[in-house]
């Protein structure tokens, strides 16, 4: 079993929809929690970054942990056709350790106009 | 200019070659890493440094191996390709943090 699931997608959704994208974990010690999206042909970026339960929102992305659960989210408002990417969920632990990421297998999602 | 280059973009190669990608990052950064990653298996970590001294395994390390040339330079070798090693390959680098920035990746291909 992996440590980080990701449902693969395609998740295909109109133009001005929500996006909704999540990921399971296994290892509890994870502590800092990740989104990198990947345009094709091109390296993953970050897009958001959280550290502990409860919600994050930067423009129209919201990031949500709830460890409890050992479930992440991301959700996208008023979706574009911009935001067509797979997005890549990340996990780290602690310490110099965190360096090193954990990521899922990403969802790819499509935006039609 | 990119921050973070990678050498070859593209490559197709025989099983049994030898191969070398390179990366070269402008940005200071002390840590650099290798992943590979392949359809519905995200990135997996290769190899990791934190300095020029300091080469770490990562989970899939092996018929890998890297050299840590300068600060600014990381390359990872295939010593014998075989064709389960094609994969889109991804050089990064990072301060200290959680946040990593990516090269264009190589398309690597072994027939």
């Amino acid at each position: 079993q992996k440590e980080v699931e990701q449902d693969p997608g395609p998740l295909s959704v109109p133009e001005g929809a929500i996006v909704s994208l999540n990921c399971t974990y296994s290892n509890s010690a994870f502590q800092y929690f990740m989104w990198y999206r990947q345009y094709s042909r091109k390296g993953p970026e970050l897009l958001m970054y959280t550290y502990s339960s409860g919600n994050k929102e930067d423009g129209r992305f919201t990031a949500q942990v709830d460890k409890s659960s050992k479930y992440i989210s991301l959700f996208i408002r008023d979706s574009q056709p911009s935001d067509s990417a797979t997005y890549l969920c990340a996990m780290s632990l602690r310490g110099v350790a965190g360096n090193k990421l954990t990521f899922g297998g990403g969802t790819r999602v499509l935006v039609k106009p | 200019d990119a921050d973070v280059t990678q050498t070859p973009r593209n490559r197709i190669t025989k099983t049994g070659k030898r191969i070398m990608l390179e990366c070269s990052q402008t940005k200071g950064h002390d840590r650099m890493y290798w992943y590979r990653q392949d359809p519905g298996l995200g990135l997996r970590l290769i190899y990791y440094s934190f300095d020029v001294k300091d080469i770490n395994k990562g989970e899939i390390s092996d018929g890998y191996s890297v050299s840590r040339q300068a600060q600014a330079k990381f390359s990872l070798s295939l010593e014998s390709a075989i064709p389960n090693q094609t994969a889109l390959y991804f050089c990064a680098t990072s301060e200290g943090s959680y946040e990593q920035y990516f090269g264009p990746g190589t398309r690597l291909t072994v027939t």
